[in-house]
This record gives C-alpha cells, structure tokens and sequence, in this order.
C-alpha cells in the first residue's frame, strides 16, 4: 500500500517569519504531485500541480520544490500572515483517476 | 469563480438507512470524484467518474455505495444500508484535466453522521 508522509504534523510560527514542511512519498509509479491549502470550514483549494524532477511552482509568497528521485516535495511560505493559517495537503498520483492524500502539515500563524 | 456544489452540507441518518449525496460539478470538467474523511483520519479516495462511467474505485467503494450522473450536471453518491463508520465528510471534486496535468476543484463537503 503507497504511503504518503507529511511533516510536521503541526507548526505554530509568528507573522512575517518563513517556514517550509515536507512531503515525502515512494519514487516509484510517480506521475505527478499536488499540493492544496485547506482553511477551516472551507474546501481544499489547489495550489500546484508537479510533474517534473527539478520542478519549482510559485504562486505569490507559496513556492514549491519537487525531488522524484529521492520522493519529496518541499512547500516554502515567505513571510507568512495570519491568512495562511490552513491545513496544507500533498497528494500523489501515480496513474489512473485518483490520488493517495498525506495527512496534512496544520500551519497556525500568530499575528 | 465556478464551484462544485454540494448537498446538504450536513446530513443526520440513522444506521440501515439510504442517503444520497449530490454535487454538482463544474460544468466543463471531465472526471469526477467522490472522497471522504473520517474524523481524525486522511483523506480517502472512493471513486472516479469518466465518460459516463466509473473509472477507477477502492477497496472501500463495495456494493454498498452506487455513484450516478443521470442528467449531464449532477453527480450523486449514494450509501445503502449506512453503517456507523460510514459517518465522515464526504467531498466530491471534479477536474478539467487528468490528474497528470491538473487538481482537483472540491466542494465543500457533506458531512454525514450515523447514529
């Protein structure tokens, strides 16, 4: 069964400092690699979709790195404000019509 | 912005009963999808929807649960006979793209509660 890791669980920063988590997952039968942002009481909203080793997505203070060689993808949040408080979620495809969530890294971010 | 519709957001059934979860998609995407999370738990795939056609389920998605797209803009998942455990979110999703090229747009969820 494919497995897909998120750390850490949890993190508690101040505004304006950056932070960065990780997902980690199995290198074989990899197709691509999504990242979402998950506010309370809303639904997850897509940030990045990945394919390539090597690949950087950036969207505003978000970016994103992707290692398929050795299974991981870094998120990075330059500067975070009170409004990236989220649950951020990676998922991986690995062919077909699905993709295998992580748990999830919760980011509370304290003004 | 389009969004995928669902409803109710919140549903109170009790246990043996049949519940039906509707969405409506976005109307030009191609591939839907029904996930659900359970309290505590990650997010889990149940089933997708192409061409008129389921495309791929789990292990989870057992004679129990029947998906429908009966007039080319709902998108329903139905549970006969709930259980206790089948109580969670349920999130239904559509995608324009495969999920080789693009994400998924999410509603924002149905929760369900077995008693």
């Amino acid at each position: 069964i494919l497995n897909v890791e998120q750390s850490p669980q949890s993190l508690h920063v101040q505004e304006g400092d950056s932070t960065n988590f990780t997902c980690s997952f199995p290198s074989s039968n990899f197709y691509a690699l999504h990242w979402y942002r998950w506010e309370t009481a809303k639904s997850p909203e897509a940030l990045f979709v990945m394919t390539l080793n090597g690949d950087e997505k950036k969207k505003g203070r978000i970016s994103a790195t992707l290692n398929t060689k050795e299974g991981y993808s870094y998120l990075y949040i330059k500067g975070s404000q009170p409004e990236d408080s989220a649950t951020y979620l990676c998922a991986l495809h690995t062919g077909g019509f699905k993709t295998i969530f992580g748990a999830g890294t919760r980011l509370f971010v304290k003004a | 912005e389009p969004e995928v519709t669902q409803t109710p957001s919140h549903q109170v059934t009790q246990m043996g009963q049949e519940v039906i979860l509707r969405c409506v998609p976005i109307s030009n995407h191609l591939y839907f999808y029904w996930y659900r999370q359970i309290l505590g738990q990650k997010v889990e795939f149940l089933v997708s929807f192409y061409n008129n056609e389921i495309s791929e389920k789990s292990e989870i998605f057992d004679d129990q649960f029947s998906v429908e797209r009966p007039d080319g803009s709902n998108f329903t998942l139905k549970i006969r006979s709930t259980k206790l455990e089948d109580s969670a979110m349920y999130f239904c999703a559509s995608s324009e793209k495969d999920l080789g090229t693009g994400g998924y747009t999410f509603g924002s969820g149905t929760r369900l509660t077995v008693v």
